[in-house]
């Protein structure tokens, strides 16, 4: 069965600290894809980042950083320096590729609410 | 930058009421899709459609809901007779192809009263 886990539901700092979220997923496939997506105040679904399974290679954008390790199934997000502007519900999101499931379709986990404060 | 659009931004309806919730995809996109999100809740998969067909759809998509793509740009959600448990942040998504990111629209927030 296809399932991810946020086990954070919520998470506070202050401005300027470094905030890792997690994310584990579950899955049959050996092909598919995982995404993070940032949902601020204003509602929209943001996207933020695709990973293939068969590319376990760390990731660095700016402040943004993912870490995939399909040896315990997850692929955390790190936001280097917070600031207050990435205050939002950060979604960790599988896409299974195999046969039958290639539909593309979304599979979320619950969210994670990161508040960071000045 | 090309974007998803929908509307209406909020629409309040009466129980058993029907409602049609549009959505324009961007324009060169193959795969639609349908989400929706129960406030304070996570975001969960309703319908895709692809090739003029729906592709899969989940347990939440009943006989009540209906998906169509009556012209080369809009894409509809139809829900034929609304019950309470329908509010919620409905959000239309399309990609260029399967499996790939998703562009998500603004979302319709439906009340249902």
């Amino acid at each position: 069965a296809q399932k991810v886990t946020q086990a954070q539901t919520e998470i506070s700092v202050v401005e300027k600290e470094d905030v890792t979220l997690d994310c584990v997923y579950e899955t049959r496939d050996t092909t598919y894809y995982l995404f993070w997506y940032k949902q601020p105040p204003s509602g929209e679904l943001v996207f933020l980042i695709r990973r293939n399974s068969f590319d376990e290679q760390n990731e660095i954008s700016g402040r943004y950083s993912w870490n995939f390790q399909k040896s315990t199934s997850s692929f955390n997000f790190t936001i280097t320096a917070s600031q207050v502007v990435d205050s939002a519900v950060y979604f960790c999101a599988l896409s299974e590729a195999g046969g039958s499931s290639n539909t593309g379709k979304l599979i979320f986990g619950q969210g994670t609410t990161l508040q960071v404060k000045p | 930058e090309p974007e998803v659009t929908q509307t209406p931004s909020h629409q309040v309806t009466q129980m058993g009421q029907e409602v049609i919730l549009r959505c324009v995809p961007i324009s060169n996109h193959l795969y639609f899709y349908w989400y929706r999100q129960i406030l304070g809740q996570k975001v969960e998969f309703l319908v895709s459609f692809y090739n003029n067909e729906i592709s899969e759809k989940s347990e939440i998509f009943d006989d009540q809901f209906s998906v169509e793509r009556p012209d080369g740009s809009n894409f509809t959600l139809k829900i034929r007779s609304t019950k309470l448990e329908d509010s919620a942040m409905y959000f239309c998504a399309s990609s260029p192809w399967s499996p790939y990111e998703q562009y998500f629209g603004p979302g319709t927030r439906l009340t249902v009263t």
